[in-house]
């Protein structure tokens, strides 16, 4: 696609249950991560795949949460017996191989995440 | 450890000069990234310059420059003839090389405030 798609929009849940974030990268971009936006806040770093691999998952905050990638290209963030403090804006990006540090990341629009 | 750190929560500017967001950042890889994001109301995340850690030149994209002081670990960003529109949150991020697993991992941010 021409830009990071990222579904649903805005996901209003009730507390306990669990919820699923997907995002579909630029293609042919090796790198993706997803992090988390409170409001008003700083990008808090989630977890980040090179491919179908994940050699960084130290941002996920609990047990709770969890992300796959498959095919190379989706991924799939899930977030089990949610919580009122999970809310936030879950954001996607991606790059080419993340292995060289000039690639830029580009967002996408994120995931508006709503626990009441 | 924080390694990304953005000093300024809010600046004000007036419209037509220049302003001066600081970040500075830590690692231990000789190999890295340096971007800055603008992030106005509507949430979206624009990638405005990038330099890297072997770039001799300071890097420039119009109206945006990146004061890159190596020795000191800082890359402040500096936007000329600021605009009503440059009002919006600024983010400073770091891609790491390989000590750091490739990940971008970005600061607390900057609100900037553009006066007319």
């Amino acid at each position: 696609g021409a830009g990071v798609s990222q579904s649903p929009s805005n996901k209003v849940t009730e507390k306990g249950k669990d919820v699923e974030l997907r995002c579909d990268p630029i293609s042919g971009h090796t790198a993706l991560y997803w992090y988390r936006q409170s409001l008003g806040q700083g990008l808090e770093f989630l977890i980040y795949f090179q491919g179908n691999s994940a050699p960084d998952k130290s941002g996920l905050p609990s047990d709770r949460f969890s992300a796959e990638r498959t095919g190379g290209s989706v991924s799939t963030l899930t977030i089990q017996r949610t919580q009122q403090e999970d809310s936030a804006v879950y954001l996607c990006a991606s790059s080419l191989q993340g292995t060289l540090s000039g690639n830029t990341i580009y967002f996408g629009e994120g995931s508006w995440l709503t626990v009441v | 450890a924080q390694k990304i750190t953005q000093t300024q929560p809010g600046m004000f500017v007036q419209e037509k000069e220049a302003v001066t967001l600081d970040c500075t950042y830590d690692t231990s890889d000789q190999s890295y990234g340096l971007f800055w994001y603008k992030q106005p109301s509507s949430g979206e995340m624009i990638f405005l310059i990038y330099q890297g850690s072997y770039d001799e030149q300071n890097a420039t994209e119009g109206r945006y420059s990146l004061n890159f002081q190596k020795a000191r670990k800082s890359a402040n960003l500096v936007i000329s003839a600021s605009q009503l529109g440059d009002s919006a949150m600024y983010f400073c991020a770091m891609r790491e090389g390989q000590t750091g697993g490739f990940k971008t991992i970005f600061g607390a941010g900057t609100r900037l405030f553009v006066k007319a």
